[in-house]
């Protein structure tokens, strides 16, 4: 069965500093994608950042990154620079069969002044 | 581009009503959509996966009956929760899979906040 799993309830940073929220996978499906979207209060979902299974390098989309390590089926993202805006919830997912989704339990974090 | 809207953004109905949510694509043709609910402070857990002109795939666990969905056509999906009931409450979320975009990535609404009182 695939599985998503994020540790950490809530994580602190502070202002313009670096974080990186903690995602790990199962799967036994060979090709197999991840992502990792923003929930801020308002709800809305917002994509970030997209990795392929057989892509070679770790994806970057401005201040996000994606520390891809396959063997370790773990996929964290990595905000450079945090800002205030920057809090919210941030979900981590895997497509699988069908293209559906699944999404771990989410990490809220606080960015501090 | 990539955007998809959902209407209406909050919806108050009394119980036994049904409440039906739009799901639309604005700037791409939307081949496949997925309806999520989410209870607070927890993950989005899918619903059903609907594709343009075919009946929707359900979950295990969610009703079919009381959870109407169509997807008429590549831009619109319907979501009616039907005879709601306030355990119904939740933040109702669509996204959209097409292929004039990113294949690959979900683009989703901006949520659909229902309360059954």
């Amino acid at each position: 069965a695939q599985k998503i799993t994020q540790t950490q309830p809530g994580m602190f940073v502070q202002e313009k500093e670096a974080v990186t929220l903690d995602c790990t996978y199962d799967t036994s499906d060979p090709s197999y994608g991840l992502f990792w979207y923003k929930q801020p209060s308002s709800g809305e979902m917002i994509f970030l950042i997209y990795q392929g299974s057989y892509d070679q390098q770790n994806a970057t989309e401005g201040r996000y990154s994606l520390n891809f390590q396959k063997a370790r089926k773990s996929a964290n993202l990595v905000i450079s620079a945090s800002q205030l805006g920057d809090s919210a919830m941030y979900f981590c997912a895997m497509s699988s069969q069908g293209g559906k989704l699944i999404f771990g339990q989410g990490t809220e974090l606080s960015v501090k002044p | 581009g990539a955007v998809v809207s959902q209407h209406p953004s909050r919806v108050i109905c009394k119980s036994g009503t049904s409440v039906k949510i739009e799901c639309r694509s604005l700037d791409f043709q939307a081949t496949t959509m997925f309806w999520y609910r989410q209870f607070p402070k927890q993950s989005l857990m899918l619903m059903a996966t609907s594709n343009e002109g075919s009946k929707a795939t359900y979950e295990q666990g969610v009703e079919k009956d009381k959870f109407l969905i169509n997807h008429a056509s590549l831009t619109l999906s319907t979501l009616t929760v039907t005879s709601a009931h306030p355990e119904d409450s939740s933040f109702y979320i669509c996204s959209a899979k097409g292929d004039s975009v990113d294949q690959e990535t979900q683009y989703f609404g901006p949520g659909t906040r229902l309360l059954v009182l």
